[in-house]
């Protein structure tokens, strides 16, 4: 069955930088784009980032562009995300999603999701 | 930005009701909408895909419609297990853009 299992979170200064993982298993990682999505304590989603299935492609939110990097390997099954210069309004649970359908980068809804992991920015 | 607008923030509703939940986008997005269940402290599922199709394994008491600027997802009878919070979720273009939210609770 298809599994998405985030790690990386954790409590971190502002300024600071954080990297998270997201490992896939149980469908071929390698022909679907991949999209971390994050959720605010309390808050709605905010789409934060995608990357198509051969990393060719990638998209930021405009509040994360320049702070934020998606990458994959898809050797290893596993999508990044790399956080420079974090806020505290970066403080959220971050998913990782996986769209329905394979190789579409723009159909981008969801049907299956990571646990999450929280990243709290905090002095 | 597609900004997408969900009415109402909240509702309460007895067993057995019928349920609508609008969703309003500030542009034309086709039918390129999807709405996801959120309960307490668990992740998001999807329920409804490209305003209509309904997600395998979803209730048949969920529905979606519309198109363009406005769409609805409706329970056609509530039950206890649907308390949640659902999302609308535009995915016409990037950014991907949701809803605020509205929150489903029993009466």
């Amino acid at each position: 069955q298809v599994q998405l299992v985030e790690s990386g979170g954790g409590v971190v200064q502002p300024g600071r930088s954080l990297r998270l993982s997201c490992e896939a298993s149980g469908f071929t990682f390698s022909n679907y784009a991949m999209h971390w999505v994050r959720q605010a304590p309390g808050k709605g989603l905010e789409w934060v980032a995608v990357i198509s299935y051969d990393g060719s492609n990638k998209i930021y939110a405009d509040s994360v562009k320049g702070r934020f990097t998606i990458s994959r390997d898809n050797f290893k099954n596993t999508v990044y995300l790399q956080m420079n210069r974090l806020w505290a309004e970066d403080t959220a649970v971050y998913f990782c999603a996986r769209p329905q359908p394979d190789f579409d980068f723009w159909s981008a809804y969801y049907a299956y999701w990571g646990q999450g992991t929280l990243v709290t920015v905090s002095s | 930005d597609i900004q997408m607008t969900q009415s109402p923030s909240s509702l309460s509703a007895s067993v057995g009701d019928r349920v609508t939940i609008t969703c309003r986008a500030s542009q034309g997005i086709s039918h390129y909408v999807a709405w996801y269940q959120q309960k307490p402290g668990k992740v998001p599922k999807l329920v409804i895909y490209t305003t209509s199709t309904l997600q395998s394994g979803v209730p048949s008491r969920f529905s979606g419609s519309g198109g363009g600027t406005e769409f609805t997802l409706t329970i056609s009878s509530l039950q206890p297990e649907d308390v949640a919070t659902y999302f609308c979720q535009n995915y016409n273009s990037a950014p991907w853009t949701f809803g605020q939210g509205t929150k489903v609770e029993i009466k």
